[in-house]
């Protein structure tokens, strides 16, 4: 079966544009999460949607958000962009929030904000 | 291809010996770990998970030790071949209830010698 499809793979933005990204989760899979990557930091917990609501957050600013539609498929979006917001974003998809699950991740969305 | 292992600590390997990475984790609570896999250019993807009851799993050419009382996690290859070349996180799922928000190790990378 697919993977976890995200779009776009690369783009670039300047500072304070905003950007949303889009991933499809695994068919079948409810729970999306959203991961940052960078060289310093490492990957980062951003937010979880479950059911299109928001279950988790991250310690991200509110610049930050993200949303689920009905057939599982999720955005993030990054308002006001700084520099340092250049990084990887990952989503990854679960089949349930409850329990130990696998995540699946993405490829994801390198963004390079100048 | 993208690197997002800049300034990570490197085990190099000779094609056919074993690896070990270890891993520190911060969590006592941590009931769940996972190690993931990350090439260039990919997501991180799942080798093996262990929860915190037990010591020990195997897998195929894996095997993942859990010493709860140092707070240690280490990723044993056998065998290790050229496609093991990339780099390793450890992850950790404090016992928030939220199943998707993972604490990642920094990574480390992994360069198998021919």
């Amino acid at each position: 079966k697919a993977g976890v499809t995200q779009t776009p793979r690369y783009l670039i933005k300047t500072r304070g544009q905003q950007v949303t990204l889009s991933c499809s989760p695994i068919s079948g899979h409810r729970s999306v999460s959203w991961y940052q990557q960078t060289p310093g930091q490492g990957l980062q917990f951003l937010f979880e949607y479950f059911s299109e609501t928001q279950r988790n957050k991250g310690n991200f600013p509110g610049r930050f958000s993200g949303r689920q539609f009905s057939n599982s498929r999720s955005e993030m979006n990054v308002s006001t962009l700084e520099l340092g917001d250049s990084a990887l974003y990952l989503c990854a998809s679960s089949s349930t929030s409850s329990g130990a699950n696998v995540l699946t991740f993405g490829a994801g969305s390198r963004l390079t904000v100048l | 291809g993208e690197s997002v292992g800049l300034h990570l600590p490197t085990l190099s390997v000779q094609e056919g010996d074993n690896s070990i990475i270890n891993c520190a984790y911060s969590n006592s609570a941590s009931d769940y770990f996972i190690w993931y896999k990350q090439e260039s250019g990919k997501g991180p993807q799942f080798i093996i998970d262990i929860r915190s009851n037990m010591d020990k799993r195997q897998g195929q050419r894996v095997t993942v030790l859990l010493n709860k009382t140092v707070k240690h996690l280490s990723l044993q290859i056998a065998a290790t071949q050229p496609g093991d070349s990339a780099v390793y996180f450890c992850a950790e799922n404090p016992p928030t209830g939220a199943n998707s928000k993972l604490t990642f190790g920094k990574g480390i990378t992994l360069s198998v010698r021919p």
